[in-house]
């Protein structure tokens, strides 16, 4: 099994639709969380961390749940601009912050 | 502005060839990572270190070494490439803990 777990997609949705993406992770012992975006043929670089309480940033909402060792990525009215891989990320800290990435989840927004 | 280079962005290389890949950054980050990016696989951590002179195994570290002799570079060797390594290689770093890591912008690598 692996360590981190996406649905790969990919999503094909409308502007203005309302998107989640899922990820399971393996690890109870993993202790922080974070949500990543890859656009085609860049690097990947930081969307969100994902806090126990759970967060917003504008658009964007993450949820976590450790019970069920279960995190989330919600985007709401999708822009074209959206249109990415986005990547679940989990960091072993007691592991001297070994970083863990799920396969990604590819989104296309379309006109 | 945050900083992580890599030396090469695309690279031809035979197999059997011994091959380096470097990766520098200028933030005084603990902790450097190697990855491989494949379709459908995601990126796979092949080592990471947190530490001058120290390094941790990742998922696939088969068929690569590394060497971090200073804290600012990372490398990534191949002992003998093989078809099977061909593949985008990503480096991180980042501080230990809950904070953000920074890619460099990944060496395409083909072995022929």
């Amino acid at each position: 099994r692996k360590e981190v777990e996406q649905d790969p997609g990919p999503f094909n949705v409308p502007e203005g639709a309302t998107v989640a993406f899922n990820c399971t992770y393996s690890n109870s012992a993993s202790q922080s969380f974070f949500w990543y975006r890859q656009d085609c043929r860049k690097e990947p670089k930081l969307l969100m961390s994902v806090y126990s309480s759970g967060n917003e940033d504008g658009r964007f909402t993450a949820q976590l749940n450790r019970a069920s060792q279960y995190i989330s990525l919600l985007i709401r009215d999708s822009k074209l601009s959206d249109s990415a891989t986005y990547l679940c990320v989990v960091n072993m800290n007691n592991q001297g912050g070994k970083l863990i990435f799920g396969q990604g989840t590819e989104l296309s927004v379309k006109p | 502005d945050v900083k992580v280079t890599q030396s090469s962005r695309y690279l031809v290389k035979r197999t059997g060839e011994k091959v380096f890949l470097e990766c520098v950054q200028d933030m005084d980050h603990e902790n450097m990572f190697w990855y491989r990016q494949d379709p459908g696989l995601g990126l796979r951590l092949i080592y990471f270190s947190y530490d001058v002179k120290m390094k941790e195994k990742g998922d696939i570290p088969e068929g690569y070494s590394v060497s971090r002799e200073k804290k600012e570079r990372f490398s990534l060797i191949l002992e003998s490439a093989s078809t099977n390594q061909t593949s985008m290689y990503l480096c991180a770093s980042s501080f230990p803990g809950t904070t953000e890591a920074f890619f460099g912008q990944g060496t395409r690598l083909t072995v022929v």
